[in-house]
């Protein structure tokens, strides 16, 4: 009973460094999604789908790259990496039947990312 | 653009305490979500609601939609409560996919 598996749950990055945060769901959600959490604020949403082979953006998309060739994979791409991307990262997957919207999420443990 | 707003931002209560942490959320939003931070850092869903009342365990749910409110409690509180709790409101019509959401209260229940 997995849930949501994301890794590495720690990484250190020089400025200009690329590296790709791996998400995975067994529960055949059609929904992912990619947040950060900055200290003090909300979390906020970087990426979505809706199913294989469709993202979108969402509020703060600049600076990553997703995609999303399986129901279970959803990696989020970093390239030149920057200070302001020093955050913890969560991945998450909800059911949503068609036109209902997304239901109750699941969240993977987070990733913690610092860019010096 | 749609807005949620927790309060208090940070509750302090004694073992056994009713407990009530409250969202207000702006039009345009069609469902609230309640999570559960833990320190250390893992987000569970406690809650899903669009109307009334929901139950588990300790923990109950409430949503006003006239208001636009909901409220949190926890009854015969425990440390182990000792979380931040987050609502999170669900966009209605076409971005039902999107969940905006509040900058969390901070409870710490002492023995």
């Amino acid at each position: 009973n997995a849930g949501v598996t994301q890794t590495p749950k720690f990484r250190i990055l020089k400025i200009g460094q690329s590296m790709t945060l791996q998400c995975t769901q067994d529960m055949n959600h059609n929904y992912m999604y990619w947040y950060r959490q900055d200290p003090g604020m909300g979390l906020k949403l970087i990426y979505y789908s809706v199913g294989a082979g469709i993202t979108d953006k969402g509020e703060v998309p600049n600076g990553y790259n997703v995609s999303r060739s399986t129901t279970e994979d959803f990696p989020l791409r970093l390239e030149l990496a920057a200070p302001s991307q020093t955050s913890v990262y969560f991945c998450a997957s909800s059911y949503g039947a068609k036109g209902s919207g997304a239901n109750v999420l699941t969240f993977g443990a987070g990733s913690r990312l610092t860019v010096l | 653009k749609n807005e949620v707003e927790q309060s208090p931002q940070n509750l302090t209560a004694q073992e056994g305490e009713f407990i009530t942490i409250n969202c207000s959320y702006s039009v345009g939003i069609s469902a609230l979500h309640w999570l559960q931070q833990h320190p250390g850092g893992g987000i569970v869903s406690l809650f899903m609601l669009s109307s009334g009342k929901k139950k588990h365990g300790r923990l109950i749910a409430t949503i006003n939609i006239q208001e636009k409110h909901s409220s949190l409690h926890i009854t015969a509180s425990h440390p182990r409560d000792s979380a931040v709790y987050i609502c999170a409101g669900r966009d209605s019509g076409g971005s039902n996919y999107k969940l905006t959401f509040g900058k969390g209260t901070l409870l710490t229940v002492n023995p």
